[in-house]
C-alpha cells in the first residue's frame, strides 16, 4: 500500500482481556518496528523484524507481549491479560533498508490507541 | 546520563523567529542521527537525517558534534505550521534499535 496501515485505530478493552493489533507495512519494506508511546511520553522500542532473521525482542516489557510477522508482510502485536499500564498508542513503522544500513528512514503508521479500563 | 536527552520545552517563539534545539546522546559509538517531527496526536514523520558535515533543507539546518555528543536543529523564519514536537533519534551500535528522545515542543505564535 501507499503507507503503513494499522488496525484498529482505537481499542477499548477491559483489564485481563487479550488484544491483537495489526500492522500492514509498505510493500517491499523489509524492516518493521513496533513502538509504544504513553500519553505525553517518548517512543519506547518494543520489537524489530528484519526479513527472515530472528526478531529483536529486547524491548518487549513482559511475557504478556508477543509479536509475529509472516515473511515481509503483516505483523501482529498481541498483548495478553491486559493491564491499565498497557494503555498507550502502539506505533508500527517500516523501512526499506535494514537497520544495519544506517540509513533506515522509518515510515510510521497512524497508530493503534489502546485504552484498558 | 539518559541515552538520548532533549529539553522538553515548550519553546514559545513568534512567527519569523529563529529557534534552535539541542539533543545529547550517551553512546559514543552511535552511527546515525535523525530529526523527526510529531504533530499532536499524530505519528512521527522524518524531518531530516543529520550528516557529519551538517546539512540544510530550506529553513532547517541540522548539525552533529561528535566530540560533545550532541546534535542540533536550527529553524529559521519560523512558521505557525512549524508548531510540533521535534524528536531526536539516534541509532547506536546495536543496529536494530533506534532510540527516540522524548521530544522538544515548539509553539510558534502569530
Amino acid at each position: 500500500g501507499a503507507g503503513v496501515s494499522q488496525s484498529p485505530s482505537n481499542k477499548v478493552t477491559e483489564k485481563g482481556k487479550d488484544v491483537e493489533l495489526r500492522c500492514d507495512p509498505i510493500s517491499g519494506h523489509t524492516a518493521l518496528y513496533w513502538y509504544r508511546q504513553r500519553l505525553g511520553q517518548g517512543l519506547e522500542f518494543l520489537i524489530y523484524f528484519q526479513g527472515n532473521s530472528a526478531p529483536d525482542k529486547s524491548g518487549l516489557p513482559s511475557d504478556r507481549f508477543s509479536a509475529e510477522r509472516t515473511g515481509e508482510s503483516v505483523s501482529t502485536l498481541t498483548i495478553q491479560r491486559t493491564q491499565q499500564e498497557d494503555s498507550a498508542v502502539y506505533l508500527c513503522a517500516s523501512s526499506l533498508l535494514p537497520a544495519s544500513s544506517g540509513a533506515n528512514v522509518l515510515t510510521f503508521g497512524a497508530g493503534s490507541r489502546l485504552t484498558v479500563l | 546520563r539518559k541515552e538520548v536527552e532533549q529539553d522538553p520545552g515548550p519553546f514559545n517563539v513568534p512567527e519569523g523567529a529563529t529557534v534552535a534545539f539541542n539533543c545529547t546522546y550517551s553512546n559514543s559509538a552511535s552511527q546515525s542521527f535523525f530529526w523527526y517531527r510529531q504533530d499532536c496526536r499524530k505519528e512521527p514523520k522524518l524531518l531530516m537525517s543529520v550528516y557529519s558535515s551538517g546539512n540544510e533543507d530550506g529553513r532547517f539546518t541540522a548539525q552533529l558534534n561528535r566530540a560533545s555528543q550532541y546534535i542540533s536543529l536550527l529553524i529559521r523564519d519560523s512558521k505557525l505550521s512549524d508548531s510540533a514536537t521535534y524528536l531526536c533519534v539516534v541509532m547506536g551500535s546495536g543496529y536494530s534499535t533506534l532510540t527516540f528522545g522524548k521530544g522538544t515542543m515548539l509553539l510558534v505564535s502569530p
